[in-house]
Parts: structure tokens; sequence; C-alpha cells
């Protein structure tokens, strides 16, 4: 199973730029790449997906490296309610033709004032 | 936000009785998830839905029953509620077998005495 490395947590200033860094070293060739966040006692909150090619939406920007090692989350003018654990996934298979998202313990990205 | 709740939003109950939560959507997704969230374990898919009366575990399913005789309810139930089943319960649903966009209701919070 493809697993993900991410800092435990990351500051950033608001108004800035917050790049969250991810590591997926196993993923497969035709593995998506996911990120989620969760607020404080909420429940989490889909972001964006990609293969290979770099995406964007309302929300963030993601990054992911040639060789798919590694992909980066983008927050391009992060506020105070960016405050969150933010997770990056990547698709398990299970049970036949299932498939589930793990997740791990994510970043607790902090944006500061 | 996608039209998903969950009741109750919090419980309190004795070690042995039965519990049963309720995930209700309007979005007419077929698949619908039973995740629980513990300090130190993230969150961990306990039970899914894949149609109305299809079900299969997740990875911690030992002690919960689920089901779903209709597409817009998903049932978790604790037959005989431990203290280790104390926890935040989040229901998800997603229009894709890929699991990849998985949207999340607000939680229920079970503490079992």
């Amino acid at each position: 199973d493809a697993k993900t490395t991410q800092p435990p947590s990351m500051d950033c200033a608001e108004g800035r730029a917050a790049n969250l860094p991810c590591n997926h070293s196993t993923i497969s060739g035709n593995e998506y790449v996911y990120w989620y966040r969760q607020i404080h006692s909420q429940g989490p909150q889909y972001i964006i997906h990609g293969l290979k090619n770099n995406e964007t939406n309302e929300m963030a920007s993601l990054i992911i490296t040639e060789d798919r090692k590694s992909s980066t989350l983008i927050l391009p003018h992060a506020t105070l309610r960016d405050t969150a654990v933010y997770y990056c996934i990547v698709r398990v298979r299970f049970g036949g033709s299932n498939y589930k998202l793990t997740f791990g313990k994510g970043t607790l990205l902090t944006v500061n004032p | 936000d996608a039209g998903i709740t969950q009741s109750p939003r919090h419980k309190v109950t004795e070690t042995g009785t039965p519990v049963t939560l309720r995930c209700h959507q309007t979005e007419n997704h077929r698949y619908m998830y039973w995740y629980r969230q513990d300090p130190g374990h993230g969150l961990r898919l306990i039970h899914y839905s894949y149609g109305v009366k299809d079900t299969d575990k997740g990875e911690v399913s030992d002690g919960y029953s689920v089901s779903r005789s209709k597409t817009e309810d998903f049932l978790l139930t604790l037959e005989s509620a431990t203290s280790s089943q104390t926890s935040v319960y989040f229901c998800a649903i997603s229009d894709m077998a890929t699991a990849s966009e998985q949207y999340f209701g607000p939680g229920t919070r079970l503490t079992v005495t």
C-alpha cells in the first residue's frame, strides 16, 4: 500500500502562500493523490486531487513532481480560517474492486495574524 | 455543503447498551461510509455501503454492524457498547466507486461510560 509522509505541523502568516509538502514515494503509476483538510471539530473536507499534472481549483493548487514521489498543496493566500489539519492521501484498494481513503495524522497548519 | 446530517450529534451511554447512529443524505449518492476518529489514530473506516442492502466491512468493524434499507440512510449500530468505542463518528458519502471525493457529515461524539 502506498503511504504518505507529511510534517506534523507548519506555520504560515496570514495573506501569504502556504505550501504543504507530502512524500509518497511508493505510489503506483495509476494512483491519484488526494488532499483533504479538517477544521477543528468538523468533518474532513475534500480539497483537490491529481495524478501527474498540476491541478488548480478555487481552493488550492496541487503540484506533483515529475517522478510522482512527492507533491505540494498550495493555498495561495492563507487566511485564519485555513487553520486546519491537512491530509495527503493515496487511495488504497481493498476487497477486490473497492477503494478506501486512509487518513494518516496529517499536517496541522496554523495561520497566524 | 453536501446534504449530510448525522444524529444524534452527542450521546452518552452506558457500557453494554445498544446504540444506533444515523446518517442521512439528500444527495442520492450511492456510496456511504462510517469512520471513527480517535487521538493518535486518525480516521479509520468501520463499514461502507455501495448500494441499498449492500454493505461491507472496513478496517475496524468488530463490534459494529450497519444497515442500509434506502439510499438516503445508513445506520451504524453498536450492539453492546464498550468504553473502547468512545469516539467521534463520521459519516461520508460519495458518488464514485473510486472513493475519491468523499463528503463528510458533522460527526457524532459518543461517550460510553
